[in-house]
């Protein structure tokens, strides 16, 4: 257990609609980070913040957007879903002291119908 | 930019040794990870190489070759839940996200 937790484990959802995942960072970590995974791309960076701004940008669909929160969680939302967007989508966080390493939480599974 | 290369797939029976290949290439290097990811679940972290040479740590080692741009990771005294995809990544030129391979499939067995 990385100590990273996300909210919900699974979700169905139709084309057009919007959904949002949620984080939950280590203790104390203040860095946040999203990442997709499909099947044919690997894991994809998509998104990092950094006690509550954003700190850098991977490639990420003008249709999805994050936020982190005052008490570090984080939401990543995606909306006018497209089959394309069925994905694994984790959320990692690290330590400001040792910022390479990076802990995964178990990742949401997300299916568009 | 960055790019990275491991084999696909490889296959090994238990309480073999394997050996897991990952070439790189990188604006400015800033060290090299390996995760492990069983199907369906999160990454987990295995090992950070920042300098040359081999970093032991149980049955799991790591070997990092800056000048070669080569990385490898070895397994030792396999066993069946070890089977798991093994990800090469390295940082992104800021330093803000990991950039990761596609992967190595492992798959052992008895």
């Amino acid at each position: 257990d990385s100590g990273v937790t996300q909210t919900p484990k699974h979700l169905i959802t139709a084309t057009g609609q919007r959904v949002t995942l949620r984080c939950s960072p280590r203790s104390g970590d203040l860095s946040v980070y999203w990442y997709q995974q499909s099947l044919d791309q690997g894991l994809q960076f998509l998104i990092q913040y950094y006690n509550g701004e954003e700190r850098a940008k991977g490639n990420i669909l003008e249709r999805f957007s994050a936020q982190q929160f005052p008490d570090l969680h984080s939401e990543l939302n995606l909306s006018s879903l497209e089959l394309g967007d069925s994905a694994l989508y984790f959320c990692a966080s690290s330590d400001e002291n040792r910022e390479e390493t990076q802990y995964f939480g178990p990742g949401t599974r997300l299916l568009v119908l | 930019g960055q790019n990275i290369d491991q084999p696909t797939e490889m296959t090994a029976t238990e309480g073999a040794i394997v050996q897991i290949n990952c070439t790189y290439q990188t604006s400015g290097f800033n060290g090299l990870f390996w995760y492990q990811q069983h199907a369906g679940e999160a990454p987990t972290f295995l090992s950070y190489n920042v300098l040359d040479g081999l970093e032991e740590k149980g049955r799991f080692s790591s070997f990092l070759s800056r000048s070669k741009g080569y990385s490898y990771l070895l397994l030792k005294e396999l066993q069946m839940k070890d089977s798991a995809s093994y990800l090469c990544a390295v940082p992104n030129q800021a330093g803000t996200a990991l950039i990761f391979g596609k992967g190595t499939t492992l798959s052992v067995s008895s």
